[in-house]
């Protein structure tokens, strides 16, 4: 079954310093995955995407994310945090990009000035 | 970028009446819409895939007679939760599949509160 985790549940990292977020999957194949950013009030924005090629994805925002196909693993980074990357962020896989995303459990992110 | 809406953004209803929630696509249009419902600090559960025209399709332990989803055109989804208990009380999401960019925009999300 196709299944999402993200060890964890809440993460508080300073302003300025790096920041990883987990995510590993359970696919029959090789998945499209997704990173999604969800603010209060706000809906989820798309953060990345990995569907083929390059193992290193940019994205938005200064994130990027390195699928790791032996560790089933697609976590996500960025160098320098801003107090404004608080939020919710999920990452999510999908047989192709229309079809049903199934999200994880998502990682909640404090930033402390 | 594209933008999708979801009305209203809260509601509150009485248990056992209905209400419906609106899903657009403002500036594209999308043949394909899903339905998610998210938990209190959980994370969002598909419902149902909605396409244009025809009937949507549901998602395993799911009670089709009582998330009644209708795409009447390509650019407007609209959820009915009938006959609404507490236990309805969510906050539902749904999100339009754009081609081309080939991405999925998400609404803002609508909070359902039944009393």
């Amino acid at each position: 079954a196709q299944s999402v985790t993200q060890p964890d549940i809440h993460i508080t990292v300073s302003e300025g310093a790096s920041l990883e977020l987990r995510c590993n999957y359970s696919y029959g194949a090789t998945p499209y995955l997704f990173w999604y950013v969800q603010s209060p009030g706000q809906g989820l924005q798309l953060l990345l995407k990995y569907f083929s090629g390059d193992t290193l994805v940019q994205g938005i925002k200064g994130f990027e994310a390195e699928f790791k196909r032996s560790q089933s693993s697609f976590n996500l980074r960025k160098p320098s945090v801003h107090w404004s990357d608080a939020a919710e962020y999920f990452c999510a896989v999908g047989k192709t990009s229309y079809d049903k995303v199934i999200f994880g459990p998502g990682t909640s992110l404090s930033v402390i000035p | 970028g594209a933008v999708v809406s979801q009305h209203p953004s809260r509601v509150i209803c009485k248990s056992g009446t209905s209400v419906k929630i609106e899903c657009r696509s403002l500036d594209f249009q999308a043949t394909t819409m899903f339905w998610y419902r998210q938990f209190p600090k959980q994370s969002l559960m598909l419902m149902a895939t909605s396409n244009e025209g025809s009937k949507a399709t549901y998602e395993q332990g799911v009670e089709k007679d009582k998330f009644l989803i209708n795409h009447a055109s390509l650019t407007l989804s609209t959820l009915t939760v009938t006959s609404a208990h507490p236990e309805d009380s969510s906050f539902y999401i749904c999100s339009a599949w754009r081609d081309g960019p080939d991405e999925q925009y998400f609404g803002p999300g609508t909070r359902l509160t039944v009393t």
